[in-house]
């Protein structure tokens, strides 16, 4: 079985403060993938990022970047500088038995 | 190009009635997932159609059931609706259906079971 853990359920910070999103997974698996989702306040799931477990390194894309660790089964997501259009709940995912399994999510609000 | 399409976006019923949502994939897109989220169950896989055939499913009743045509629009069917059946259903688009593949997702159909 898989499971994905947001143990974060709702962060709030001020416009310009960095946000860390943990994310915590487990499967027997030896090959998976792992996705970040963001869904603002219209609904639509967007895709943020893609990683096999093949590759630890970290990723950076803008103000957003990813750390990696299959040491502890974790695939955190920060968001440097955040701005009130990061608001939105964020989803960590799990894919290694052709299912993509979601965690609970966590809330972000940026507050200007 | 276009992203995923859903219809309706909104929907009211009334117990036991039965309602059929669409889904049109991205141009390419040969899969299409199914999700229900809920405040209480969050994101929950419904099922997978890839070249018409179901591939995977959720744990869901079979009440929940859905089709895939030949030009990869996919419809899913909710029959004798319960109130416990107001969700949003997201619908999702790959090109594949390989482990892995990144899927892409349409704006919802909000269903509210009255």
């Amino acid at each position: 079985a898989q499971k994905v853990t947001q143990a974060q359920t709702e962060i709030s910070v001020v416009e310009k403060e960095d946000v860390t999103l943990d994310c915590v997974y487990e499967t027997r698996d030896t090959t998976y993938y792992l996705f970040w989702y963001k869904q603002p306040p219209s609904g639509e799931l967007v895709f943020l990022i893609r990683r096999n477990s093949f590759d630890e390194q970290n990723e950076i894309s803008g103000r957003y970047s990813w750390n990696f660790q299959k040491s502890t089964s974790s695939f955190n997501f920060t968001i440097t500088a955040s701005q009130v259009v990061d608001s939105a709940v964020y989803f960590c995912a799990l894919s290694s038995d052709y299912k993509l399994s979601f965690g609970a999510g966590t809330t972000v609000t940026v507050r200007a | 190009k276009a992203g995923v399409t859903q219809t309706p976006r909104y929907l009211i019923k009334t117990r036991g009635q039965q309602v059929t949502l669409s889904c049109s994939p991205i141009s390419g897109h040969r899969s299409v997932s199914w999700y229900q989220q809920t405040p209480g169950q969050g994101l929950q896989f419904l099922f997978e159609y890839f070249s018409e055939t179901q591939r995977n499913k959720g744990n869901f009743p079979g009440r929940f059931s859905g089709r895939q045509f030949s030009n990869s629009r996919s419809e899913m069917n909710v029959s004798t609706l319960e109130l416990g059946d107001s969700a949003l259903y997201l619908c999702a688009s790959s090109l594949g259906t390989g482990l892995g593949e990144t899927q892409y997702f349409g704006p919802g159909t909000r269903l509210l079971v009255l």
